[in-house]
């Protein structure tokens, strides 16, 4: 069935230091992957998208690659902060039957230590 | 401030206990959804409305009533929950309905914690 995976579940991480979060998806349709961030006690905002026609995208510190063939999109944080600290979640567009609708992954919780 | 609005932010009842929750969108969107938010489980999408229609329903349970009077304003009745639907409730739009096109991204509202006693 359509899923995606997400890893890891959990991430510890130096301030400063970079933090990678992958994910994998099922669907060779998918074809546009967010990814959002959730703070403690709040919904999840988008940080960063791409679209299954580009191969990596860049947004100040923070960068989202994508390998079609793999079936893979990874987040990239770099210099990382305290206030990075939160869940990251991935997710795919897959199209089905005249609509479509974002499969999420399990999230990662990312702890940056000062 | 996401421009998605979610009343209460947090709701305690009992398993005998009628609620709603309200979400409102100023975003000018025309999709509306809401997802339920588990610990240790991915997001689940229950209800999707596209102007004002539902466009998809997630085999929720019936004690889960929707309800989209406009386009900007979304509820979700509650009535003879379980423990188990303990969660939290996250209430979301998009530009687009589903089926427009890919990409329509989803904007999240912060959630209302839900308890059921």
């Amino acid at each position: 069935g359509e899923n995606v995976e997400q890893h890891p579940s959990t991430l510890s991480v130096q301030e400063g230091d970079s933090a990678v979060i992958k994910c994998t998806y099922s669907d060779s349709a998918s074809n546009y992957f967010p990814w959002y961030k959730q703070e403690l006690g709040k919904g999840p905002q988008l940080i960063i998208d791409i679209r299954s026609n580009v191969g990596e995208k860049k947004d100040q510190r923070i960068a989202v690659t994508l390998n079609k063939t793999a079936k893979h999109f990874s987040l990239h944080i770099t210099e990382t902060q305290p206030e990075d600290s939160a869940v990251y979640f991935c997710a795919a567009s897959i199209p089905t039957s005249g609509t479509y609708k974002y499969i999420f992954g399990t999230g990662t919780r990312l702890k940056v230590l000062a | 401030e996401t421009g998605v609005t979610q009343t209460p932010r947090h709701l305690v009842m009992g398993m005998t206990n009628k609620k709603s929750l309200k979400c409102e969108q100023h975003l000018g969107h025309n999709a509306m959804y809401w997802y339920k938010q588990s610990a240790k489980k991915p997001l689940e999408l229950m209800f999707v409305y596209s102007l004002e229609e539902r466009v998809e329903n997630n085999s929720v349970p019936s004690r889960f009533s929707p309800e989209c009077p406009n386009s900007s304003h979304l509820f979700l009745h509650l009535h003879t929950l379980q423990p188990e639907d303990s969660a939290l409730y996250l209430c979301a739009s998009s530009q687009g309905a589903p089926g427009s096109g890919s990409g329509n991204t989803i904007y999240f509202g912060e959630g209302s914690w839900l308890t059921v006693v």
